[in-house]
């Protein structure tokens, strides 16, 4: 069956860096994009990006743009989603979701990851 | 402020119908698909409804999805306690080049 199991909660301080990782399994991991998606405290859902994991090309959300990379690695069939310069107000869960298909159309954001809650504070 | 417009909440008793709406653009659900999501506090959203209408293996009857012009609906039949969560529709938007999500609809269970 899909799983996508995400790395655990994490503690920034503002100004620096997290990285999140996403772990699939139970498909062919570079026959589906991959999403990102944030969640701030009572706040709806954002779309962030998303990464082909099969050529590495990504698209990100113009919010994002210059401070959100997402990376794989096919080896280990596992998909990154690095945030910089961080804020307070990125304290937020974040989850990565299933896209569609990367050779032939899928249903987008069909399986999700558990969600990584990072907090940002001094 | 959110591309797709959702009422903040909606509400309904045991065995009632309720709709949730979702109001968009001819950039986004004018053109493009749209998939519904449940989220229940503390957990990971899941994928109620896809392509307007289509549900995922797995998903009850009682769910089901619809769209006019530029807006898209949610129909919960035979309302359940089970269904008290938030709701989301996302749609990709093609002036945005991205995906956009509505600010959600937090049902209540009377």
């Amino acid at each position: 069956q899909v799983r996508l199991v995400q790395s655990g909660a994490e503690l920034k301080t503002p100004g620096a860096s997290v990285k999140v990782s996403c772990k699939a399994s139970g498909y062919t991991f570079t026959g589906y994009f991959m999403h990102w998606v944030r969640q701030a405290p009572g706040q709806g859902l954002e779309w962030m990006g998303w990464v082909n994991p099969k050529s590495g090309g990504t698209k990100y959300a113009q919010k994002f743009q210059g401070r959100v990379t997402l990376t794989r690695d096919t080896s280990i069939n596992t998909v990154y989603m690095e945030l910089s310069s961080l804020r307070s107000d990125d304290t937020a869960t974040f989850y990565c979701a299933r896209g569609g298909g990367v050779a032939v159309a899928g249903t987008e954001f069909d399986y999700w990851g558990q969600g990584t809650l990072v907090t940002v504070s001094s | 402020q959110s591309v797709l417009t959702q009422p903040p909440s909606a509400s309904g008793t045991p065995g009632q119908r309720v709709t949730i709406s979702c109001s968009g653009s001819s950039s986004n659900i004018g053109s493009e698909t749209v998939n519904w999501f449940q989220h229940l506090p503390g957990t990971a959203p899941t994928l109620l409804i896809y392509s307007y209408n289509q549900r995922p293996s797995g998903v009850a009857d009682r769910f089901s999805g619809s769209k006019s012009g530029t807006s898209a609906s949610l129909a919960i039949s035979g309302l359940q306690s089970e269904d008290e969560a938030d709701y989301y529709c996302a749609a990709w938007d093609d002036r945005l080049s991205g995906w956009v999500f509505g600010g959600g609809t937090k049902l209540t269970v009377l």
